[in-house]
């Protein structure tokens, strides 16, 4: 069963404000991931890591930064929100078993900017 | 053109009918596919996991992988409304970062 957590769940903010999403797992993984999915679209990677201080940049990275000080935590954050920011973040880490990957994820925050 | 293509649906089948659901993508190197279910609001989560040609099966769930025609699917059995979800196809790159990269998804109904 897989343990990843993010807070908040549900999140609405005015616009210019700063977040940060919060998500955490307790199974020791190294590889973790931020998408955001919009109803019915794909999920577009917005950042991703493979361990203590290694980020990537994913496709929609330019307007947010992430951290991995710890193994265990990966928190992503908007220094400005805007409208366009209103969506589905999803955190997810990765299982390595003989060279296979499963992704397991977090429940999500659902982001509205006003 | 997208890396990975489904057609989003609906897909409306009958209870206790087979539901075939089919991925394309553009990488030809790409060496794992999966297949992940999504409930209305919920997150996704792995179902099915395939990496050679051919069918791979798991109780109700087969997925089917032809490299060479850059294509997988995934088939329900005995269908249940409890099938009723979003599914989404996911390709992991064959080379780089190796960052699974994914569909848009295909809504499936199951009506009773």
């Amino acid at each position: 069963e897989a343990d990843i957590y993010q807070t908040p769940r549900y999140l609405v903010i005015g616009t210019g404000k700063k977040i940060t999403l919060e998500c955490s797992q307790t199974m020791g993984h190294d590889k973790m991931y931020w998408y955001q999915q919009d109803p019915g679209m794909e999920l577009h990677l917005i950042h991703y890591s493979y361990g203590v201080n290694s980020t990537e940049k994913g496709d929609l990275s330019s307007e947010s930064t992430v951290s991995r000080i710890r193994t265990e935590h990966f928190p992503l954050t908007l220094e400005s929100a805007r409208p366009s920011h209103t969506s589905q973040y999803l955190c997810a880490s990765s299982e390595v078993t003989g060279g296979r990957e499963k992704l397991f994820f977090g429940s999500g925050t659902q982001l509205s900017v006003l | 053109q997208k890396e990975v293509e489904q057609n989003s649906g609906p897909l409306s089948v009958p209870e206790g009918a087979i539901a075939s659901l089919n991925c394309t993508y553009s990488d030809r190197g790409s060496q794992s596919f999966f297949w992940y279910r999504q409930y209305s609001g919920k997150s996704p989560e792995l179902i099915m996991s395939i990496y050679s040609n051919g069918d791979k099966e798991d109780g109700r769930f087969t997925a089917q992988l032809n490299k060479a025609s850059q294509y997988v699917s995934l088939l329900i059995r005995d269908s249940q409304p409890s099938d009723s979800a979003t599914y989404l196809c996911a390709v992991r790159a064959s080379g780089g970062s190796y960052i699974p990269t994914f569909g848009r998804g295909t809504s499936l109904i199951v009506h009773p």
